[in-house]
């Protein structure tokens, strides 16, 4: 069974540019979530979807962030404009519909470092 | 302000003997925890999670304690291998069911031969 993948693993961009970020989950999982990690820093949460619908959307920062993820499989995180706070690694998470044996552990996919420059 | 905390940023110990990870939380509503391993270039991986209704949960070479009184938990590897050098998470949530996680910052451990 494959596991969560990340596209690309690592960005660099300037400052003022837009950047995209790609997740696919492991295939079945209606739960995909999306973290990020700033150097050295806790892990925070970002968005929720089940499937195509944004469950929890409390974590994004603010409206320079963009989540979809259009037909509940694969999603995208677009960042536009970058700003050089949105540095950092950018993991994706799925895991199984709710009421499932193991539906409360999360897979993670290996991240996209983005750096803002 | 940080509901949990991972107050050593690293930790060194013998191939062998007993690690010990420490966690630290402020939310009483917390009812859930998890710790993550996560290597190099790589995601978390779930490692062993605890409800609040119990204070010890084992699974091989790994337990975890929770003591709710004094809101923290700890992680035991025992004994430690090469292979358990990593960073590792602890996370928490009000529900198990409550997909949003709140993580720590990671104790990056190192086991020495």
């Amino acid at each position: 069974e494959a596991g969560v993948t990340q596209f690309p693993s690592h960005s660099v961009i300037e400052k003022g540019q837009t950047v995209t970020l790609r997740c696919d989950p492991i295939s079945g999982h209606d739960n995909l979530y999306w973290y990020r990690r700033v150097m050295g820093k806790e892990i925070k949460f970002l968005l929720h979807f089940v499937k195509e619908s944004k469950q929890d959307e409390s974590g994004m920062p603010n409206n320079r962030f963009l989540a979809e993820r259009t037909g509940g499989t694969y999603s995208t995180l677009k960042v536009q404009p970058a700003e050089l706070e949105d540095s950092g690694v950018y993991f994706c998470a799925s895991s199984q519909v709710f009421g499932m044996v193991g539906s409360y552990e999360q897979y993670f996919g290996p991240g996209t470092r983005l750096t803002v420059t | 302000d940080q509901q949990v905390k991972q107050n050593s940023p690293s930790l060194s110990v013998q191939e062998g003997r007993i690690s010990i990870l420490n966690c630290d939380y402020t939310n009483s509503m917390f009812d859930y925890f998890l710790w993550y391993k996560k290597y190099p270039a790589e995601g978390p991986t779930f490692l062993i999670s605890i409800s609040s209704i119990k204070d010890k949960n084992e699974d091989g070479r790994f337990t975890v304690f929770l003591n709710k009184s004094a809101k923290h938990l700890s992680l035991h590897i025992v004994p430690s291998q090469p292979g358990d050098s990593a960073v590792y998470f602890c996370a928490a949530s009000e529900h198990p069911s409550n997909y949003q996680l709140i993580w720590g910052a990671g104790t990056k451990l190192i086991i020495k031969p």
